[in-house]
């Protein structure tokens, strides 16, 4: 089993911070490798696909960087609606794994 | 427009079996492989397994001797079925959609909240 460590598991920031979130595998996954954003009794959304893909519909202020184990989702001058749970997500090998997710706080 | 709607119990007790539906409309079941996913305060999201199609599941190991994921594609729903639960089964379902060779998921369901009690 993958195993995806992230960090950190909670940040407080303030509006129009810059944030970087990171996402290491415990083993080779290429750019298999998703970021989702989860708000309070919603089910997540993917922000960025593929290591780097924003997904449609994204801001522009959400990136993604990475390949091979060690991946980061940054996020430019945050906003209040950015204020969720952040989970990266790995689909390179079965079982399917998620991070353990980063609380963002604004 | 794609949509995912989980039902069944909210409630089961242990050691009895979970069942869950998931109907999908918008699109049609085939071609797509669908997955099971449960999020708790405790272990945040799990995926448990997914089908593609009518074909063979795959499952999570440590789940495998007691989850069952079934589809059927004439009524547009997959099914999750959970043997002997204990209250380590108790969270949020979510069922979910994806493309295969690596895809994201694309679509989620609401989920359900399911508690495991007597």
């Amino acid at each position: 089993e993958i195993v995806l460590t992230q960090s950190p598991d909670f940040q407080s920031v303030t509006p129009k911070e810059k944030i970087s979130i990171t996402c290491r595998a415990s083993q080779y996954i290429g750019s298999n490798l998703h970021w989702y954003q989860q708000k309070p009794d919603q089910s997540p959304k993917v922000l960025i696909k593929y290591a780097s893909q924003s997904n449609s519909g994204v801001p522009s202020r959400f990136s993604g960087s990475g390949s091979g184990t060690d991946f980061t989702l940054t996020i430019n001058s945050l906003e209040a609606e950015d204020a969720a749970t952040y989970y990266c997500y790995q689909s390179s090998s079965l079982p399917l794994t998620f991070g353990g997710g980063t609380k963002v706080e604004i | 427009q794609v949509q995912l709607q989980e039902s069944g119990p909210g409630l089961v007790k242990p050691s009895e079996t979970l069942s869950l539906t998931c109907t999908v409309s918008g699109d049609s079941i085939r071609g797509y492989y669908w997955s099971w996913i449960r999020q708790t305060p405790g272990k945040g999201l799990e995926w448990l397994g997914r089908m593609y199609g009518s074909g063979y599941p795959n499952y999570y190991p440590s789940l495998e001797s007691r989850l069952t994921i079934s589809v059927d594609t004439s009524k547009n729903q997959f099914y999750l079925k959970l043997t002997s639960v204990t209250a380590a089964d108790t969270a949020i379902y979510y069922c979910a959609r994806d493309h295969g060779s690596g895809s994201p998921f694309d679509y989620w369901g609401q989920g359900t909240q399911v508690t495991v009690s007597s």
